[in-house]
Parts: C-alpha cells; sequence; structure tokens
C-alpha cells in the first residue's frame, strides 16, 4: 500500500514568510508525528497527535510552530516568520495505533520529507 | 528522560562480513520499544527491526539481529553478510509510554568492496 507522503518535498523561502508542510499519513494509522532532522544527525521529535488530537507538542522549539491534523488524517506542520535557523529536514511518520508502551504497533513509518531552506 | 548512545560514528566493514552497531539507552520506564532504522544517501529512513523491552528472545528479521541484553542497557544490531547497499547511516531510536521516539546520533557504516 501507499507509504507516507509528504508535501512540498523542497520548499525555499525567504526570512520572515510562513511556510505550510503537509503529511499524509499511511491510510488507517492512527498517530502521526513530526520531527526535525539536521545533517548528519538523528530525528528530533516535535509533536504528535493521536488521531485528531495534539498529545505531545513539547519538541516545538517556539510559538511559531504549530501543527494541526483536524480530520484525524492528513497533518499540517506551520512555521510562521521564517528564520535562517529554521532551515532543516522536516519529516513526518506515522504508526499503526497508540497501544503503547513501547509495542510493535508503534512502529513508525516515515515519510521522504521536506527539506525547508530559508534565504 | 531518555537517551540513546551511539559510540560509533563511522564504521567500516568488509563486504560479505559481519558488522555490529553498538547502541545504549538510559530509562526509566519498565516497557519500552527499541528500534533501529537505516538511512542511505538518498535520505530516506526505513525501518529494519523493533524490539520488546519485555521480549525474551532477541528479535531477527532476515540479515538484521538485535543483541539485546537488558540489564546492560544495549540493543546493538548485528548485520550478518555485509552488502555494498548497506552502506547507510544506522540510527537506534527509544520508544516508551510517551510514544515518541528519541533517537541517538547514528552510526555512518561504510561497506568495502
Amino acid at each position: 500500500g501507499a507509504g507516507v507522503s509528504q508535501s512540498p518535498r523542497y520548499k525555499v523561502t525567504k526570512r520572515g514568510q510562513d511556510v505550510a508542510l503537509r503529511c499524509d499519513p499511511i491510510s488507517g494509522h492512527v498517530s502521526l508525528y513530526w520531527y526535525r532532522q539536521a545533517l548528519g544527525q538523528g530525528p528530533e521529535f516535535l509533536t504528535y497527535f493521536n488521531y485528531e488530537a495534539q498529545q505531545d507538542k513539547s519538541g516545538l522549539p517556539n510559538d511559531r510552530f504549530s501543527a494541526e491534523r483536524p480530520e484525524g488524517s492528513i497533518s499540517t506542520l506551520t512555521i510562521q516568520r521564517t528564520e535562517q535557523r529554521d532551515s532543516a529536514m522536516y519529516r513526518c511518520a506515522s504508526s499503526h495505533t497508540s497501544a503503547g508502551p513501547g509495542q510493535s504497533t508503534d512502529t513508525q513509518y516515515f515519510g521522504p520529507g521536506t527539506r525547508l531552506t530559508v534565504l | 528522560a531518555q537517551k540513546i548512545t551511539q559510540t560509533q560514528p563511522g564504521m567500516f566493514v568488509q563486504e560479505k562480513e559481519a558488522v555490529t552497531l553498538d547502541c545504549t539507552y538510559d530509562t526509566s520506564d519498565q516497557s519500552y520499544g527499541l528500534f533501529w532504522y537505516k538511512q542511505p544517501s538518498s535520505g530516506e529512513m526505513i525501518f529494519l527491526i523493533y524490539q520488546g523491552s519485555y521480549d525474551e528472545q532477541n528479535a531477527t528479521e532476515g540479515r538484521y539481529s538485535l543483541n539485546f541484553q537488558k540489564a546492560r542497557k544495549s540493543a546493538n544490531l548485528v548485520i550478518s553478510a555485509s552488502q555494498l547497499g548497506d552502506s547507510a547511516m544506522y540510527f537506534c531510536a527509544i520508544s516508551d509510554y510517551g510514544q515518541n521516539f528519541v533517537f541517538g546520533p547514528g552510526t555512518r557504516l561504510s561497506v568495502l568492496p
């Protein structure tokens, strides 16, 4: 079946502009996660949802970052007033259930990511 | 707080040889999951293998196996019969009741012909 998809794959924007990054999870997956990955480093957690409810947003760097998943499927990560330090790969992942803790159904499947460059 | 340590920034292995990538973790939770992902130069994140904290058997998936030593809090990935296509970054991750994954810094594996 189809995997996690993200759009756009590449985004170049000027400092101060707002950007919206989209994630379409695997059909039927309950949980959706957003990560940010700097070059040569592991993904860093930003926020996650179970269905439409945002369960944890402790990883969002500041209030310029927000995310939503209004119908429990597609999610959008929005960055307002972008800054050069926001440049990174933004990755979305989804998992089958939120059974937890540490169950195999928690396995997260990642999308290809959106490479954001802020000039 | 959780923490994942991968002490090998880079590893080399000869094609067809086996290689072990180290991962140690720190958690106060009794129930957790350990995951390994592969990230080739194309940038995708590919799930390789999962180990639950209560699993008594070491996980295996094809050429991948996980050497899980709970008392030592280690979950090393073993790749048997290395192939050129195994050259990539490898990330170890842990999840607990909080469910978000915490990733380690990764190990870059280079397979030599």
